[in-house]
C-alpha cells in the first residue's frame, strides 16, 4: 500500500493525558498537512509542512498541539493536557508540489481520537 | 478571516444532474478544490480550479469565477454511489505558506 497511513486508527484517553500521533505520507511527497475533523464538518486546518519546515499553523491551535516533521519524510501531532474539546478525527494529507498552483492533497484514514 | 459557504444538504434522483455551490472569502486566494468523503472514509480529491472556468473530469465538473468569489461542483448521471459528503476547499496564502480552508460540506443523498 503507498498511500497516507496513520497510526493509531483509534485512540482512547483520559483528560490531561498527553497523546502523539504518526502519519506517513506518500513517499516524495514533500508537502504534509494535518487537519481535525468532527462530525457534520469539514476538515478544520492545523499546521503544514514543506519538506521538514513547518511553514503554517493555525491561530486556532493552542500552545497544547505541537507537530513535527523531523526529517521531512514522518510527522507526529502531539497534543498535550487533552480535554474532552480535543474529541475528533484527526487526518493528515501529503501533495507533492512541483511549482505550480495545483496542490492535490491525499488523505489517510485517520486517527479517532476520543478523551475521556 | 477566510469562511466559505455551501449548502449543507442536496436530495437528487439517480441519473439526474445536481450543481453544488460555494461561496468564500479570503485574502490569499489561490485556488478552489472539490474533495468527495463517504461516511467513515478520507476526503478524496475530485478537482480544482485556479483560474476562471469550468474543468471537466468524467462525470465531474468544476466552475470558478474569481470576480465573483464563487464556484460549483457539477454532477451528471448521478449513480447511488455519489451519496456522500463534498466539500469545497480554498488554497489560501498565509503569512508563511499556504493553507487550506474546507466548507462544512455538503451531503448529497441520490435516490433510486
Amino acid at each position: 500500500d503507498t498511500g497516507v497511513s496513520q497510526d493509531p486508527r483509534h485512540k482512547i484517553t483520559k483528560r490531561g493525558q498527553n497523546v502523539t500521533f504518526r502519519c506517513d505520507p506518500i513517499s516524495e511527497h514533500n508537502r504534509l498537512y494535518w487537519y481535525r475533523q468532527t462530525l457534520g464538518q469539514g476538515p478544520e486546518f492545523l499546521t503544514y509542512f514543506q519538506n521538514e519546515a513547518q511553514l503554517e499553523k493555525s491561530r486556532l491551535l493552542s500552545d497544547r498541539f505541537s507537530a513535527e516533521r523531523p526529517k521531512g519524510s514522518f510527522s507526529t501531532l502531539e497534543i498535550q493536557r487533552t480535554e474532552q474539546g480535543d474529541s475528533a478525527m484527526y487526518l493528515c494529507a501529503s501533495s507533492f508540489q512541483a511549482g505550480g498552483p495545483r496542490d492535490t492533497q491525499y488523505f489517510g484514514p485517520g486517527t479517532r481520537l476520543t478523551v475521556l | 478571516g477566510q469562511s466559505l459557504e455551501q449548502p449543507s444538504e442536496v436530495t437528487a434522483v439517480e441519473g439526474a444532474i445536481v450543481q453544488i455551490n460555494c461561496t468564500y472569502q479570503t485574502s490569499g486566494f489561490y485556488g478552489l478544490s472539490w474533495y468527495q468523503q463517504h461516511d467513515g472514509g478520507a476526503p478524496t480529491f475530485l478537482s480544482y480550479n485556479a483560474l476562471d472556468g469550468l474543468e471537466e473530469t468524467g462525470r465531474f465538473s468544476s466552475f470558478l469565477s474569481r470576480s465573483d468569489s464563487y464556484g460549483y461542483l457539477l454532477l451528471q448521471e448521478l449513480q447511488m454511489k455519489d451519496s456522500a459528503s463534498y466539500f469545497c476547499a480554498v488554497r489560501d496564502r498565509g503569512t508563511g505558506g499556504f493553507k487550506t480552508i474546507f466548507g462544512a460540506g455538503t451531503r448529497l443523498f441520490v435516490k433510486a
